[in-house]
Protein backbone atom coordinates (compact mmCIF):
# COMPACT_ATOMS: atom_id res chain seq x y z
CA UNK A 1 0.00 0.00 0.00
CA UNK A 2 1.11 3.46 -0.20
CA UNK A 3 3.14 5.27 2.14
CA UNK A 4 3.66 8.69 2.70
CA UNK A 5 6.63 9.56 5.61
CA UNK A 6 7.09 13.05 6.99
CA UNK A 7 9.08 14.16 9.76
CA UNK A 8 8.20 13.95 13.23
CA UNK A 9 8.87 17.81 14.22
CA UNK A 10 10.02 21.07 12.65
CA UNK A 11 10.80 24.01 14.32
CA UNK A 12 11.37 27.92 13.20
CA UNK A 13 11.91 31.21 14.31
CA UNK A 14 9.10 33.40 14.58
CA UNK A 15 9.30 35.30 11.12
CA UNK A 16 11.33 32.90 9.48
CA UNK A 17 10.12 30.20 6.62
CA UNK A 18 9.00 26.70 7.47
CA UNK A 19 8.86 23.67 4.68
CA UNK A 20 7.40 20.41 5.74
CA UNK A 21 8.41 17.00 3.39
CA UNK A 22 5.93 14.49 2.76
CA UNK A 23 7.75 11.72 1.14
CA UNK A 24 6.69 9.24 -1.05
CA UNK A 25 6.45 6.74 -4.37
CA UNK A 26 5.62 7.95 -8.01
CA UNK A 27 4.37 11.22 -6.42
CA UNK A 28 4.04 12.85 -9.84
CA UNK A 29 0.87 10.77 -10.65
CA UNK A 30 -0.70 11.65 -7.14
CA UNK A 31 -2.97 14.76 -6.03
CA UNK A 32 -1.42 15.92 -2.54
CA UNK A 33 -2.92 17.76 -0.04
CA UNK A 34 -2.31 19.25 3.60
CA UNK A 35 -4.60 19.46 6.68
CA UNK A 36 -3.52 21.60 9.51
CA UNK A 37 -4.55 20.08 13.19
CA UNK A 38 -4.34 22.35 16.23
CA UNK A 39 -4.88 20.80 19.59
CA UNK A 40 -8.62 20.82 20.68
CA UNK A 41 -9.69 22.28 17.16
CA UNK A 42 -11.68 20.65 14.26
CA UNK A 43 -8.46 19.93 11.63
CA UNK A 44 -8.67 22.38 8.40
CA UNK A 45 -7.56 22.16 4.82
CA UNK A 46 -4.47 24.28 4.09
CA UNK A 47 -3.79 23.13 0.58
CA UNK A 48 -4.57 21.05 -2.03
CA UNK A 49 -4.18 19.68 -5.49
CA UNK A 50 -0.46 19.87 -4.31
CA UNK A 51 -0.12 23.96 -4.90
CA UNK A 52 -3.79 25.42 -4.48
CA UNK A 53 -5.03 27.28 -1.39
CA UNK A 54 -8.99 27.10 -0.32
CA UNK A 55 -10.96 29.49 -0.10
CA UNK A 56 -9.10 32.02 3.55
CA UNK A 57 -6.04 30.39 3.21
CA UNK A 58 -3.82 33.05 3.35
CA UNK A 59 -0.80 33.33 0.67
CA UNK A 60 1.83 32.63 3.12
CA UNK A 61 0.78 28.37 2.59
CA UNK A 62 2.15 27.26 -0.67
CA UNK A 63 2.95 23.89 -2.00
CA UNK A 64 5.40 22.29 -4.39
CA UNK A 65 5.65 18.55 -5.44
CA UNK A 66 8.76 16.61 -7.21
CA UNK A 67 8.66 13.23 -8.49
CA UNK A 68 9.34 11.85 -4.70
CA UNK A 69 8.49 14.77 -2.48
CA UNK A 70 6.05 16.90 -1.83
CA UNK A 71 6.78 20.26 0.25
CA UNK A 72 4.06 22.43 2.37
CA UNK A 73 6.20 25.92 2.29
CA UNK A 74 4.24 28.69 5.19
CA UNK A 75 6.61 32.19 4.77
CA UNK A 76 6.81 34.95 8.02
CA UNK A 77 5.68 32.02 10.63
CA UNK A 78 3.48 33.25 13.60
CA UNK A 79 3.06 31.36 16.80
CA UNK A 80 -0.39 30.87 15.91
CA UNK A 81 0.75 28.58 12.66
CA UNK A 82 1.74 26.11 15.46
CA UNK A 83 0.25 22.61 14.76
CA UNK A 84 0.29 19.21 13.41
CA UNK A 85 0.29 19.35 9.27
CA UNK A 86 -0.47 15.82 7.94
CA UNK A 87 -0.04 15.30 3.98
CA UNK A 88 -2.93 12.91 2.25
CA UNK A 89 -3.52 11.60 -0.61
CA UNK A 90 -6.58 9.05 -2.30
CA UNK A 91 -5.34 6.03 -3.41
CA UNK A 92 -7.77 5.09 -6.48
CA UNK A 93 -5.74 1.45 -7.10
CA UNK A 94 -7.08 0.69 -3.15
CA UNK A 95 -9.61 3.10 -2.79
CA UNK A 96 -8.02 4.62 0.30
CA UNK A 97 -6.88 7.42 1.97
CA UNK A 98 -3.69 7.77 3.06
CA UNK A 99 -2.12 10.13 5.64
CA UNK A 100 1.30 10.97 6.73
CA UNK A 101 2.40 10.51 10.01
CA UNK A 102 2.07 13.88 10.72
CA UNK A 103 4.71 16.81 11.38
CA UNK A 104 4.21 18.63 14.48
CA UNK A 105 5.20 22.24 13.58
CA UNK A 106 7.11 24.27 16.59
CA UNK A 107 7.52 28.39 16.70
CA UNK A 108 10.86 28.71 18.56
CA UNK B 1 -22.14 28.51 8.25
CA UNK B 2 -21.53 25.14 7.64
CA UNK B 3 -21.37 22.47 10.55
CA UNK B 4 -20.64 18.82 11.01
CA UNK B 5 -21.59 17.28 15.01
CA UNK B 6 -20.84 14.23 15.32
CA UNK B 7 -22.25 11.85 18.47
CA UNK B 8 -22.27 8.54 19.95
CA UNK B 9 -19.08 8.37 21.14
CA UNK B 10 -18.38 6.57 24.72
CA UNK B 11 -16.65 4.17 26.46
CA UNK B 12 -17.57 0.13 25.31
CA UNK B 13 -15.91 -3.00 26.04
CA UNK B 14 -13.79 -5.19 23.78
CA UNK B 15 -15.98 -6.74 21.48
CA UNK B 16 -18.81 -4.71 21.63
CA UNK B 17 -20.82 -2.64 19.58
CA UNK B 18 -21.14 1.00 18.59
CA UNK B 19 -23.24 3.42 16.41
CA UNK B 20 -21.94 6.98 15.47
CA UNK B 21 -24.07 9.40 14.50
CA UNK B 22 -22.85 12.83 11.91
CA UNK B 23 -25.51 15.58 11.26
CA UNK B 24 -24.68 18.18 8.59
CA UNK B 25 -26.15 21.47 8.22
CA UNK B 26 -25.27 25.03 6.44
CA UNK B 27 -24.53 23.41 3.12
CA UNK B 28 -26.34 20.45 0.83
CA UNK B 29 -25.35 17.21 2.16
CA UNK B 30 -26.71 15.07 -0.50
CA UNK B 31 -24.24 16.40 -2.76
CA UNK B 32 -20.93 15.56 -1.23
CA UNK B 33 -19.15 12.75 -0.25
CA UNK B 34 -18.37 12.37 3.34
CA UNK B 35 -15.68 10.04 5.58
CA UNK B 36 -14.82 9.79 8.57
CA UNK B 37 -11.30 9.87 10.01
CA UNK B 38 -9.95 8.87 13.29
CA UNK B 39 -7.14 10.47 15.37
CA UNK B 40 -5.14 7.79 17.73
CA UNK B 41 -3.98 8.39 20.98
CA UNK B 42 -0.70 8.64 19.39
CA UNK B 43 -1.79 11.53 17.96
CA UNK B 44 -2.06 10.75 14.18
CA UNK B 45 -4.96 10.88 12.14
CA UNK B 46 -6.03 7.52 10.18
CA UNK B 47 -8.89 7.08 7.19
CA UNK B 48 -11.64 5.25 8.65
CA UNK B 49 -14.08 5.28 5.66
CA UNK B 50 -16.15 7.00 2.62
CA UNK B 51 -19.37 7.07 1.51
CA UNK B 52 -20.50 8.93 -1.63
CA UNK B 53 -23.00 11.46 -2.10
CA UNK B 54 -25.62 8.64 -3.41
CA UNK B 55 -24.24 5.82 -0.96
CA UNK B 56 -23.17 3.63 -4.21
CA UNK B 57 -19.47 3.93 -3.42
CA UNK B 58 -18.42 2.87 -0.45
CA UNK B 59 -14.77 2.17 0.65
CA UNK B 60 -13.31 1.11 4.10
CA UNK B 61 -9.59 0.85 5.48
CA UNK B 62 -8.37 -2.84 5.40
CA UNK B 63 -7.89 -2.16 9.84
CA UNK B 64 -11.73 -2.14 9.99
CA UNK B 65 -13.20 -3.71 6.91
CA UNK B 66 -15.49 -6.38 7.93
CA UNK B 67 -16.31 -4.48 10.99
CA UNK B 68 -17.43 -1.04 10.47
CA UNK B 69 -20.38 -0.07 8.27
CA UNK B 70 -20.63 3.40 7.01
CA UNK B 71 -24.13 4.46 5.87
CA UNK B 72 -26.05 7.97 5.13
CA UNK B 73 -29.05 9.60 5.62
CA UNK B 74 -29.37 12.27 2.73
CA UNK B 75 -32.97 12.72 3.96
CA UNK B 76 -31.82 13.53 6.98
CA UNK B 77 -28.65 15.03 6.58
CA UNK B 78 -27.35 12.21 8.73
CA UNK B 79 -24.39 10.00 8.38
CA UNK B 80 -23.74 7.04 10.45
CA UNK B 81 -20.31 4.60 11.59
CA UNK B 82 -21.50 1.33 13.33
CA UNK B 83 -18.84 -0.36 14.70
CA UNK B 84 -19.07 -3.94 16.28
CA UNK B 85 -16.51 -6.19 17.18
CA UNK B 86 -14.60 -3.21 18.58
CA UNK B 87 -10.63 -3.31 19.69
CA UNK B 88 -8.94 -1.23 21.86
CA UNK B 89 -7.03 -0.25 18.85
CA UNK B 90 -10.40 1.38 18.02
CA UNK B 91 -10.16 3.86 20.32
CA UNK B 92 -9.85 7.48 18.94
CA UNK B 93 -11.58 10.78 18.14
CA UNK B 94 -13.66 10.11 15.36
CA UNK B 95 -13.59 12.90 12.85
CA UNK B 96 -16.69 13.45 10.14
CA UNK B 97 -15.09 15.23 7.68
CA UNK B 98 -16.81 16.85 4.22
CA UNK B 99 -15.19 15.87 1.02
CA UNK B 100 -14.95 18.71 -1.64
CA UNK B 101 -16.55 16.19 -4.67
CA UNK B 102 -19.61 13.68 -4.63
CA UNK B 103 -17.31 11.16 -5.31
CA UNK B 104 -13.78 10.51 -3.46
CA UNK B 105 -11.38 11.35 -6.21
CA UNK B 106 -7.70 11.82 -6.10
CA UNK B 107 -8.24 15.67 -7.04
CA UNK B 108 -10.71 16.06 -4.31
CA UNK B 109 -9.90 16.78 -1.02
CA UNK B 110 -11.35 17.16 2.80
CA UNK B 111 -12.98 20.32 2.49
CA UNK B 112 -14.51 20.19 6.08
CA UNK B 113 -14.57 18.78 9.49
CA UNK B 114 -16.47 18.82 12.24
CA UNK B 115 -15.01 18.30 16.44
CA UNK B 116 -14.89 14.88 16.73
CA UNK B 117 -16.63 11.93 19.58
CA UNK B 118 -14.53 10.21 21.43
CA UNK B 119 -14.83 6.11 21.25
CA UNK B 120 -12.88 4.87 24.30
CA UNK B 121 -12.49 0.66 23.76
CA UNK B 122 -11.72 -0.69 26.83
CA UNK B 123 -12.43 -3.62 29.41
Amino acid sequence: SFVLTQPPSVSVAPGQTAAISCGGDRFRLKSVHWTQHKPGQAPVAVLYDDTDRPPGIPERFSGSKSDNTATLTISAVAAGDEADYYCHIWDSNTGHMVFGGGTKLTVL
Amino acid sequence: EMQLVESGGRLVQPGGSLRLSCTGSGFRFDEYAIHWVRQTPGGGLEWVSVISWDSRGIYYAESVRGRFTISRDNAKNSLFLQMDSLRPEDTALYYCVKDICPLPNPNCYLHFWGRGTLVSVSS
